[in-house]
């Protein structure tokens, strides 16, 4: 299964909403994870089960999406969400596929 | 606190072996099954291999199958890969990474601060 992530780049203000795409090569249920990286540090779990928010995730994140299409929003951008977001299907056991990313310039 | 520390990445040449190794505190090691995740420079993560909790299931992506070995020690609390026939294309940043729900293989809800692997002559 390829993950195939939009935009690659998305500059946005603080404040605005920013709503990031992942699609399926085959459906994948509601199997998708989404996770943040900054630079120099591991992944970081935000979402799971395409829409269930980790512990200490801010309710500024939204998961949504089943079978192909996810997305994952941020609203009320803050400048500490810069970063990179990858999604994860993880329905193909055993093989678990990322997107190549999705990087997020807050100025 | 989950904790997860990577160690035994270098430079290495093409053709050269490592093995990386993993120590896991903070949670039961013995309950859950691990896998490691790799991120290549400016790339996103790919994931490698995984482990079932007792050891007796392991999993390859394609790209490492016959060359990487994964294995763990449960009274160590420890995760191993032992990579042989690197080529240049294994460089990368190496994870450890723990699946969120004991004795499943679902998604990964913590991952090590990872240890550079570089192949290059």
């Amino acid at each position: 299964i390829v993950m195939t992530q939009s935009p690659a780049t998305l500059s946005v203000s603080p404040g605005e909403r920013a709503t990031l795409s992942c699609r399926a090569s085959r459906t994948v249920s509601h199997r998708v994870a989404w996770y943040q990286q900054k630079p120099g540090q591991a992944p970081r779990l935000l979402v799971f089960g395409a829409s269930a928010r980790a512990t200490g995730t801010p309710a500024r994140f939204s998961g949504s999406g089943f079978g192909t299409d996810f997305t994952l929003t941020i609203s009320g951008l803050q400048p500490e969400d810069s970063a990179f977001y990858y999604c994860l299907q993880y329905n193909n056991w055993p093989t678990w596929t990322f997107g190549q990313g999705s990087r997020v310039e807050v100025k | 606190e989950v904790q997860l520390v990577e160690s035994g990445g270098g430079l290495v040449q093409p053709g050269g072996s490592l093995r990386l190794s993993c120590v896991a505190s903070g949670f039961t090691f013995t309950a859950y099954a691990m896998s490691w995740v790799r991120q290549a420079p400016g790339k996103g993560p790919e994931w490698v291999s995984g482990s079932s909790v007792s050891g007796d299931r392991t999993y390859y992506a394609d790209s490492v199958k016959g060359r990487f070995s994964i294995s763990r020690d449960n009274s160590k609390n420890t995760l191993y890969l032992q990579m042989n026939s690197l080529r240049a294309e294994d460089t990368a940043v190496y994870y450890c990474a723990k699946y969120a729900e004991s004795s499943t293989w679902d998604y990964f809800d913590f991952w090590g601060q990872g240890t550079l692997v570089t192949v290059s002559s």
